[in-house]
């Protein structure tokens, strides 16, 4: 079965612009989550999607938002970009809801705010 | 608050060493535990996982863990490491409320 897919792969965008980053999930797996990963700082959780609804939210500001379809596919928004806001985003898929039994990940969406 | 703390944070060694990698989380209730890899380049992939049962889990290419609850533990050993062991490792908690927290990376440089 096909992977976790995510699109863009990188990503440079201008400061105050915004952003929108995409993720298909594994066949079948209705929970999705979003992760910003930077070095030293590990992952850091951003929101959880399960069956088009938001299960969970990190510490992360309202400029991040995100949304389920109905296929499972979840895109995440993020909004007048900051300098800050460069890192590697990680979309993580679950059978259940919140990776109770482990994380299929993608390769990432690598942005940069220039 | 929930946290994961991994406590190093770059670890170099020569091949054959003996690798014990620390995992220490703050949460109280029944936990989901793994340990994910990340090859250079590559995405993260679960190593291995705890759920109940034998507290020592062995995982791929020679992996293994051991739970120890009384110390909030769940560190990731290897006998003898290889140079194509250099990624870094990610310890994570699923606790009960569901959601995965990871601790902030250990980086493996294992030199030939």
């Amino acid at each position: 079965k096909a992977g976790v897919t995510q699109t863009p792969r990188y990503l440079i965008k201008t400061r105050g612009q915004q952003v929108t980053l995409s993720c298909s999930p594994i066949s079948g797996h209705r929970s999705v989550s979003w992760y910003q990963q930077t070095p030293g700082q590990g992952l850091q959780f951003l929101f959880e999607y399960f069956s088009e609804t938001q299960r969970n939210k990190g510490n992360f500001p309202g400029r991040f938002s995100g949304r389920q379809f109905s296929n499972s596919r979840s895109e995440m928004n993020v909004s007048t970009l900051e300098l800050g806001d460069s890192a590697l985003y990680l979309c993580a898929s679950s059978l259940g809801a919140g990776g109770e039994h482990g994380y299929t990940f993608g390769s990432g969406t690598r942005l940069t705010v220039v | 608050a929930q946290s994961v703390s991994q406590h190093n944070h770059h670890v170099i060694l020569s091949e054959a060493a003996s690798l014990e990698l620390g995992c220490n989380y703050s949460y109280g209730g029944t936990v989901n535990l793994f340990w994910y890899v990340q090859y250079p380049g590559q995405h993260l992939q679960l190593l291995l996982k705890y759920f109940s049962g034998d507290p020592l889990v062995k995982g791929i290419k020679g992996f293994e863990a051991e739970f120890i609850k009384s110390k909030f533990s769940f560190n990731l050993r290897k006998p003898s490491v290889q140079w194509s062991d250099t990624a870094e490792y990610f310890c994570a908690v699923n606790a009960g409320n569901n959601d995965m927290r990871f601790g902030a990376g250990t980086r493996l440089t294992v030199k030939p």
